[in-house]
């Protein structure tokens, strides 16, 4: 599975948007682009994935360059309960977790 | 809907003890992850089971063993417990998609925490 990479922290304010980015730079065709988060000491929870066009879903929007080698993850209207631990995996079966970023959404 | 249970939820056990945890993938669900997460580090993942058969293995220690059974719930075996096996324990189940290079989302349970002293 290809290595990621992430920023260790970062902010966010209640409201705002969370642009949370990941380098995949050596990404293989066939590798997906997942993102999970774990907060506090819950079992990690998927948000969306993504192999070549952008997603969205009810949680958040997948944004994947056109050369796949980075992704970011948007959350629209971040709210407290986002405050976590995002998780930006490249797998095509089995995961492999990173240092992810962990997200503190700030009234 | 029902999601992945994994019991105990709390064990404490002595150095050079044993454990089994035990993990009930989602309705069928086929295959079934194991991690572990120490204290302020991310999760690792440990082995997985497809169809019964052990389909990955990652850093699991000699000391720990696994299998999935014919009703697909899987244990998972520790022997000569350490101290640095406390942990968290995560089982993760999903189903495999029928296409070769399709996703599989993976659903994680609560957990178990796993305490040595």
């Amino acid at each position: 599975d290809a290595k990621t990479t992430q920023p260790p922290s970062m902010d966010c304010a209640e409201g705002r948007a969370a642009n949370l980015p990941c380098n995949h730079s050596t990404i293989s065709g066939n590798e997906y682009v997942y993102w999970y988060r774990q907060i506090h000491s819950q079992g990690p929870q998927y948000i969306i994935h993504g192999l070549k066009n952008n997603e969205t879903n009810e949680m958040a929007s997948l944004i994947i360059t056109e050369d796949r080698k980075s992704s970011t993850l948007i959350l629209p209207h971040a709210t407290l309960r986002d405050t976590a631990v995002y998780y930006c995996i490249v797998r095509v079966y089995d995961m492999r977790f990173g240092a992810g970023t962990r997200l503190t959404v700030k009234p | 809907a029902a999601g992945v249970i994994q019991s105990p939820r709390h064990l404490i056990k002595e150095k050079r003890e044993t454990a089994t945890l035990k993990c009930y993938p989602i309705p069928r669900h086929d295959t079934v992850y194991w991690y572990q997460q120490g204290p302020g580090q991310d999760p690792q993942f440990l082995i997985s089971f497809y169809e019964k058969m052990q389909s990955d293995k990652g850093s699991i220690p000699d000391r720990f063993s696994a299998q999935q059974f014919s009703d697909y719930h899987s244990e998972l075996n520790m022997s000569s417990l350490e101290l640095g096996d406390s942990a968290l324990y995560f089982c993760a189940s999903s189903s495999l998609g029928v296409i070769a290079d399709s996703y599989n989302e993976q659903f994680f349970g609560p957990g178990t925490r796993l305490t040595v002293l």
